[in-house]
């Protein structure tokens, strides 16, 4: 089944403690991305990664770190976080946005909660 | 500030009857735009997507019209059902400057009452 799979889908973590949110495809997708979902604000793109090493800001980036080192795994970083993180957290994908037109696989979202 | 805007945060509409939701965006170099659907506790999924080159695009129940000139696009739902009952979020890209950015509304929430 063709999927976008995160873990974990919820996590309770304390501010400074550093935590990896995974995302894996098996869509052999060129193109991922991670966003995050706040009341009132949308969807707002954290990094996106057009390939393997190659990886770029979105709008929100500040206070995390992403790597792409294989093209199905694209992992979110949050070295320190703090409360203003909390968040629902996205990672999408799509076989390459000018051929797909922006169309994402989206996996099913990590609630995550910085106290 | 955003780019896209989706005024209305939520939306009820009784089974059977057309809902319409509206969206609006700012950058005149978006030419391709979407609509995704998000139940609770799931990723949103694609729905439907326009070009800039068409006013209308048709997919069984969901039309979406866009006007390019007041900066406009809609989806219409027609009849509506209790299962679209979801958050639709509109989202907008520029395929021909920056494909690698697809930027989304704050999404509105339907409920279709049976």
């Amino acid at each position: 089944e063709a999927q976008v799979t995160q873990n974990p889908r919820y996590l309770i973590t304390v501010t400074g403690k550093k935590l990896t949110v995974t995302c894996s495809q098996n869509m052999n997708h060129e193109y991922m991305s991670w966003y995050r979902q706040d009341p009132g604000l949308g969807l707002r793109q954290i990094y996106y990664s057009m390939n393997v090493e190659v990886t770029d800001k979105g709008d929100v980036p500040e206070g995390y770190k992403v790597s792409r080192k294989e093209k199905r795994n694209f992992p979110l970083i949050l070295e320190s976080p703090s409360p203003n993180q909390t968040s629902l957290y996205f990672c999408a994908s799509t076989p390459g946005l000018a051929g797909a037109r922006g169309e994402l696989f989206f996996g099913e979202g990590s609630r995550l909660t910085v106290l | 500030d955003q780019q896209v805007k989706q005024n209305s945060p939520s939306l009820s509409v009784q089974e059977g009857r057309i809902s319409i939701l509206n969206c609006d965006y700012t950058n005149s170099m978006f030419d391709y735009f979407l609509w995704y659907k998000k139940y609770p506790a799931e990723g949103p999924t694609f729905l439907i997507s326009i070009s800039s080159i068409k006013d209308k695009n048709e997919d069984g129940r969901f039309t979406v019209f866009l006007n390019k000139s007041a900066k406009h696009l809609s989806l219409h739902i027609v009849p509506s059902q209790p299962g679209d009952s979801a958050v639709y979020f509109c989202a907008a890209s520029a395929q021909k400057t920056s494909y690698d950015k697809v930027i989304f509304g704050p999404g509105t929430s339907l409920s279709v009452i049976p």
